[in-house]
């Protein structure tokens, strides 16, 4: 089993704020880097997928970077809204063919109004 | 929603008894597979299909088992469900993009075992 760490856990932020947080995973051996926003009591919903190092995507206000040689990847949200509260989670395929994900804990992030 | 559909959606049952989730697409996809949501863990994987009749182990497979005996509908079973099965299940399928497969979630089944 992979290591895919997120970090931080949680994190409360105003409404308006920027924030950004963390996934690291093996540097070795990569394939992909998945990203999900997951709302609760909802299902995960793909938000990124990042497949090449200095990768950059973008939707909306949301944004992430890759860096596969260290082995993390932020994720950026400009000027949050109290709709973007949710638990973000990273993902990194276990094999090549990419069929088994590996997840990390999630960071739960609550935007205050 | 890729065409996924999860039965029951909620359930409660009681410590000793077995219980069966179903996991129903409509897209023929080849891979499929149950996750449970445990704090702190984020999605852990139980078990996992690549077709009919061929299922593997996942990461937290103790105490449970899964059948797929056609390509739409995948199965798994407590056997006899314990309390820390508590949790919501997710059923997933994979779809083949040009470099990467993506995996979309069904709705989950939040199950409560008393």
């Amino acid at each position: 089993i992979l290591n895919v760490e997120q970090s931080p856990q949680s994190l409360h932020v105003q409404e308006g704020d920027s924030t950004n947080f963390t996934c690291s995973f093996p540097s070795s051996n990569f394939y992909a880097l998945h990203w999900y926003r997951w709302e609760t009591a909802k299902s995960p919903e793909a938000l990124f997928v990042m497949t090449l190092n200095g990768d950059e995507k973008k939707k909306g206000r949301i944004s992430a970077t890759l860096n596969t040689k260290e082995g993390y990847s932020y994720l950026y949200i400009k000027g949050s809204q109290p709709e973007d509260s949710a638990t973000y989670l990273c993902a990194f395929p276990l094999n090549n063919a990419g069929n088994m994900l590996t997840f990390g804990g999630g960071t739960r992030l609550m935007v205050k109004p | 929603d890729a065409g996924i559909t999860q039965s029951p959606r909620h359930k409660v049952t009681e410590t000793g008894t077995p219980v069966t989730l179903r996991c129903h697409q409509t897209e023929n996809h080849r891979y499929m597979y149950w996750y449970r949501q445990d704090p702190g863990h984020g999605l852990r994987l139980i078990h996992y299909s690549y077709g009919v009749k061929d299922t593997d182990k996942g990461e937290v497979s103790d105490g449970y088992s899964v059948s797929r005996s056609k390509t739409e509908d995948f199965l798994l079973t407590l056997e006899s469900a314990t309390s820390s099965q508590t949790s919501v299940y997710f059923c997933a399928i994979s779809v083949h993009r040009a470099s990467y497969n993506e995996q979309f979630f069904g709705p989950g089944t939040r199950l409560t075992v008393l």
